[in-house]
């Protein structure tokens, strides 16, 4: 069956520090792999995606960036982060090829101070 | 463009009493619509899924979702509800990159 994976599960970070947070699927091949952001509220805002290794499509300029270095691995950076940047972090996958039935990871809670 | 509207930041009910959570959703052709729940501080789970067939569809944790086409809707139901239900409930529908969200809709069932 397939997993997903996000670490860490919390970070709490200086303003102006550098970002890295890290996901990962297992047991499927070639997903379109998916960074959210969810603020204090509840709306979910999607900032990257990607079909494929080194694919990135953003959604939303901003003072983020993502990378797909392996075929089921995304990662998330920021050389500087802003308050702005506080919220509860969301990697999501499906099959290749498809928008259907996302399925998330677990989350990391960013805090920026 | 494919959007839902969730018209709800909050449902209160009491336990063991019906609960129904609304979304109408604006699509061009067929509509493909999603529910997923989401617990505190926790990723986003599915719930269920309409595709096509049956305008009532059944998913997880004993809920059920009803399908109408004439009123654009795709409501999310639990004949009984409990307190473990109490959650963030976020419709979505495919958009081109990725689905699109509801602004979600917070379920408080008291005891």
């Amino acid at each position: 069956s397939q997993t997903i994976h996000q670490w860490p599960a919390t970070l709490v970070q200086p303003v102006g520090s550098p970002l890295s947070l890290e996901c990962t699927v297992e047991g499927t091949s070639n997903p379109n792999l998916y960074w959210y952001r969810q603020a204090a509220g509840r709306g979910l805002q999607l900032l990257f995606y990607s079909v494929g290794i080194g694919q990135i499509s953003s959604e939303v300029p901003q003072n983020l960036s993502a990378s797909r270095p392996q075929d089921r691995q995304f990662i998330l950076s920021s050389k500087k982060l802003l308050l702005s940047d506080s919220g509860f972090y969301l990697c999501a996958w499906t099959p290749g090829g498809t928008v259907y039935e996302q399925y998330f990871g677990p989350g990391t809670r960013l805090t920026v101070t | 463009a494919q959007s839902v509207a969730q018209p709800e930041d909050q449902v209160n009910v009491a336990e063991g009493n019906p609960l129904t959570v609304k979304c109408t959703y604006s699509v061009s052709g067929n509509p493909y619509l999603f529910w997923y729940v989401q617990y505190p501080n926790r990723g986003l789970q599915f719930l269920l899924k309409y595709i096509t067939g049956d305008n009532l569809v059944k998913g997880s944790y004993g809920f059920e979702a009803e399908f109408n086409k004439s009123q654009t809707s795709f409501h999310l139901k639990k004949p009984s509800a409990l307190v473990s239900d109490s959650a963030l409930y976020f419709c979505a529908v495919p958009g081109y990159s990725t689905l699109t969200f509801g602004k979600g809709t917070m379920l408080l069932v008291s005891p």
